[in-house]
């Protein structure tokens, strides 16, 4: 069975990091294309980063330089690591095999 | 960037009637492998995210047939034959081709 759950959400302040992880059961994430798409508080959904089965790496412009996506074959994990956070990256940050599986998300809350 | 846009943002539907969502690319999402990569999404109140369409009008595994998407080049549409209670939600399409951009959402409720 396909899981993909998410960790390392929390409050945070502005300018500060956390990092992101997506733990995978049912497929090996370095076969696949692995990305994080957020959802801010009543809004839609919105591609942050992807990184595929060779290692690319795809960033949104409203993320670029300040977060970083990556992934641990040997633990079958991907993570993103989020640097100098905004009150606008507050959202709910789904893990996700692009596309057809997702995980329940991990809220993220950005304090000024 | 690849924009995509949807009409209408919100739609009142009756069960049992037939519903439809438009989607617009600004570009055409033919790729130059010949695939069209534009997806369907259904997100129910208080749920992540199911993928129920790819590449136009393939449907995933268990999604019910009354959902169908058909379009090409610029211009898709996804249509639900006979709207069921679950179907409420927001529907997304995506575009595959250029990163990965989804549109503003449609919201379906009863």
């Amino acid at each position: 069975e396909v899981q993909l759950v998410e960790s390392g959400g929390g409050l945070i302040q502005v300018g500060g990091s956390l990092r992101l992880s997506c733990a995978v059961s049912g497929f090996t994430v370095s076969g696949h294309f692995m990305g994080w798409v957020r959802q801010g508080p009543g809004k839609g959904l919105e591609w942050v980063s992807v990184i595929s089965g060779g290692g690319k790496t795809y960033y949104a412009d409203s993320v670029k330089g300040r977060f970083t996506i990556s992934r641990d074959n040997s633990k079958n994990t991907v993570y993103l690591q989020m640097n100098s956070l905004r009150a606008e990256d507050t959202a709910l940050y789904y893990c996700a095999r692009v596309s057809d599986s997702w995980g329940q998300g991990t809220l993220v809350t950005v304090s000024s | 960037d690849v924009v995509m846009t949807q009409s209408p943002l919100s739609l009142p539907v009756t069960l049992g009637q037939p519903a439809s969502i438009s989607c617009r690319s600004s570009r055409s999402l033919v790729h130059s492998d010949g695939n069209t990569y534009l997806n369907w999404f259904q997100q129910r109140p208080g749920q992540s995210p199911r993928r129920l369409l790819y590449r136009v009008s393939n449907r995933d595994s268990g999604v019910p047939d009354r959902f169908s998407g058909s379009g090409s080049g610029t211009d898709f549409t996804l249509k639900i034959s006979t709207v069921e209670a679950e179907d409420v939600g927001v529907y997304y399409c995506m575009q595959g081709i250029d990163f990965w951009t989804f549109g503003q959402g449609t919201r379906v409720e009863i």
